[in-house]
């Protein structure tokens, strides 16, 4: 079963622009993260938040994280061209002994140079 | 040069045939996962497996089968009991490290049932 549920599906910008993309999940998580997939590639990881974390930064990406809503965002700084993917957050649910995560189904950014 | 790897980047399979998809890491890594993926939606979980000799079944088992003989192998096979095989088919490993741990990915394997 899917958990995690990305706003907006597609999201088309302009080269510069910010991009910002949401994660709604249902259930208590342990951490979640965000992948990045090229058209007809496999995904790469890119932040973890964990959840008594609220906001984490790396180089131009700032993801936030909101437990009581259930909720993350992504956001991409300066965009560029090669930013062009689907993006997809991930969750780990807390408790278990295995590693699973559950994806959500994407937000497709498309960066217009 | 580390790195999962999949086989063969594409695929074609007649109705009523098995088929085996190939995935291999040099990684060192103890868990390695299956995944498929439709156009426009996000990853299902197939099988994993966290250990060698040792797997369990995903969200969307029903039609396929795996084994983990060795640890840097974990192939698939799609029988003929799975009812609609078209689809991306993505590999990854991790090492695991705990509730933290994250997971590398393999180029994929696009499978089409003519």
């Amino acid at each position: 079963s899917q958990q995690g549920e990305e706003d907006p599906q597609a999201l088309s910008i302009q080269e510069g622009e910010n991009a910002t993309m949401n994660c709604s999940y249902k259930t208590s998580i342990n951490n979640l993260q965000w992948y990045r997939q090229n058209s007809g590639r496999g995904l790469v990881h890119l932040i973890l938040i964990r959840s008594n974390e609220r906001e984490k930064h790396s180089g131009r990406l700032r993801v936030t994280l909101d437990t009581s809503k259930k909720s993350s965002s992504l956001l991409i700084t300066a965009s560029r061209a090669a930013d062009t993917a689907s993006y997809f957050c991930a969750t780990r649910n807390s408790g278990g002994s295995n590693y699973k995560l559950t994806f959500g189904k994407g937000t497709l950014l498309t960066v217009n140079p | 040069d580390g790195g999962i790897t999949q086989s063969p980047k594409y695929l074609f399979r007649k109705e009523g045939q098995n088929v085996t998809l190939s995935c291999e890491q040099n990684l060192n890594h103890d868990a390695m996962y299956w995944y498929r993926q439709d156009p426009g939606q996000g990853l299902r979980l197939i099988y994993y497996s966290q250990i060698v000799n040792d797997f369990q079944k995903g969200d969307i088992a029903e039609g396929y089968s795996v084994s983990r003989e060795k640890k840097e192998s974990f192939p698939l096979t799609v029988t003929s009991a799975q009812k609609n095989p078209t689809a991306f088919y993505l590999c990854a490993s991790s090492l695991p490290r705990g509730p933290t741990d994250t997971q590398y990915f393999g180029p994929g394997t696009r499978l089409t049932v003519l």
